[in-house]
């Protein structure tokens, strides 16, 4: 069965950082890139940056440069995002989406969602 | 890099057409046609519905069709069903420091 498995709720300080994971199953784990999307309470959903788990390249959005770090770990089909400077605006549901290739731009399969909340 | 223009809201009655649209400029969805449609029903992860402009992944119904004009894309919804209330958001790869934008997001309502 192909599926993202994504870690548990996380609740921290502003100023902290958070990791959240994703395990891959089912299919060729570096077959296929992976996004990272976020969606605030109540908000549309925001594109945060994309991993080759292959190579581990990355490309981030503008937005989120020197605030987050994609990697992977090829040994375990996972894939985490660190974000870090936490605020009460990084509050959000935070998503892994499988790519249906190689940034062929298709988000085909998604986790489950991650929330994390920022709040003193 | 804004978010693309879509309306806060489209509504119809079962069996009717409705289309939502999808604005963005000519950085985005006027010169590329990574243009993507998403579906996501509350408290659910979205659901990839149309890619690459006009098609649909295996398993989509094909009651929902895309089309794009300039830097207007839009998303049809046929025969709409009481299932088909949920909210809707286009997406693009932009030439942008983004790299790849969302719409404002559509909630389409079924009377």
């Amino acid at each position: 069965q192909v599926q993202l498995e994504q870690s548990g709720a996380e609740v921290k300080k502003p100023g902290a950082s958070v990791r959240v994971s994703c395990k891959a199953s089912g299919y060729s784990f570096t077959s296929s890139y992976m996004h990272w999307v976020r969606q605030a309470p109540g908000q549309g959903l925001e594109w945060m940056g994309i991993i080759n788990p292959s190579a581990g390249s990355t490309s981030y959005a503008q937005k989120f440069q020197g605030r987050v770090t994609m990697t992977r770990d090829t040994s375990t089909n996972t894939v985490y995002m660190d974000l870090s400077s936490l605020r009460s605006e990084d509050t959000a549901v935070y998503y892994c989406v499988r790519d249906a290739g190689k940034i062929l731009w298709q988000l085909v399969l998604w986790g489950q969602g991650t929330l994390v909340t920022v709040s003193s | 890099q804004s978010a693309l223009t879509q309306p806060a809201s489209v509504s119809g009655s079962p069996g009717q057409s409705i289309s939502i649209s999808c604005t963005g400029t000519s950085t985005d969805v006027g010169v590329y046609n990574y243009v993507s449609w998403y579906q996501q029903h509350p408290g659910k992860a979205p659901k990839l519905m149309i890619y690459d402009v006009s098609n649909r992944p295996s398993g989509v119904s094909n009651r929902f069709s895309g089309s794009k004009s300039g830097n207007t894309a839009s998303l049809t919804i046929s025969g709409l069903q009481a299932e088909d209330e949920a909210d809707y958001y286009c997406s693009s790869y932009t030439s942008s420091s983004t790299l790849y934008v969302f719409g404002t997001g559509t909630k389409v309502t079924v009377l």
